[in-house]
């Protein structure tokens, strides 16, 4: 399985650009990357995915880089309502279907 | 509206009870997903199953069992066998095809005393 490193925790403030960067150096090449976030004591709820390209929608838009080692969500503006822990993920390809979830970062939005 | 629904929010029970967890879905998906999480970690999965009367175990199964006799539901059983059962549960459902999404439950959290 592809695994993800992602930084325990980081700081932004409100208003401004969010930056969660995410490795995953082992990721092959029909795997995606995708991105969760849960808010504290709620269900997981889905952001965004990739393959090669990056993407964008209402939410955020994900970078993935030209050798798809490492990729960055990135939140336009970020609100308080913002606040998570964001999870980088890389889907698994067998014959069945999994999501693992490793430790993700902490985003805390300042006002 | 369509979503996946676990219940009950709180639930408590005595050690070396057993306890069931519910998750039903109205996505008309294929797979379903339980996840245990801690506190400060990150998801871990228990069991899935991709098709009814089907299903696999994931990472932490022991001490957990499923059903998954129709395709709207796939309650959890929390056995005495668990060792710490004290958690918060998470159930996922996703259509079975390649790359999409998965939908989360609200989650279950449940304590043991």
């Amino acid at each position: 399985d592809a695994k993800t490193t992602q930084p325990p925790s980081m700081d932004c403030a409100e208003g401004r650009a969010a930056n969660l960067p995410c490795n995953h150096s082992t990721i092959s090449g029909n795997e995606y990357v995708y991105w969760y976030r849960q808010i504290h004591s709620q269900g997981p709820q889905y952001i965004i995915h990739g393959l090669k390209n990056n993407e964008t929608n209402e939410m955020a838009s994900l970078i993935i880089t030209e050798d798809r080692k490492s990729s960055t969500l990135i939140l336009p503006h970020a609100t308080l309502r913002d606040t998570a822990v964001y999870y980088c993920i890389v889907r698994v390809l067998a014959n069945f279907n999994k999501f693992y979830f490793g430790s993700g970062t902490k985003l805390n939005v300042k006002p | 509206d369509g979503g996946i629904t676990q219940s009950p929010k709180y639930l408590f029970r005595k050690e070396g009870q057993n306890v069931t967890l519910s998750c039903e879905q109205n996505l008309n998906h294929d797979a379903m997903y339980w996840y245990r999480q801690d506190p400060g970690q990150g998801l871990r999965l228990i069991y899935y199953s991709q098709i009814v009367n089907d299903f696999q175990k994931g990472d932490i199964a022991e001490g957990y069992s499923v059903s998954r006799e129709k395709k709207e539901s796939f309650p959890l059983t929390v056995t005495s066998a668990q060792k710490n059962p004290t958690a918060f549960y998470l159930c996922a459902s996703r259509i079975s095809q390649m790359n999409t999404e998965a939908f989360f439950g609200q989650g279950t959290r449940l304590t043991v005393v």
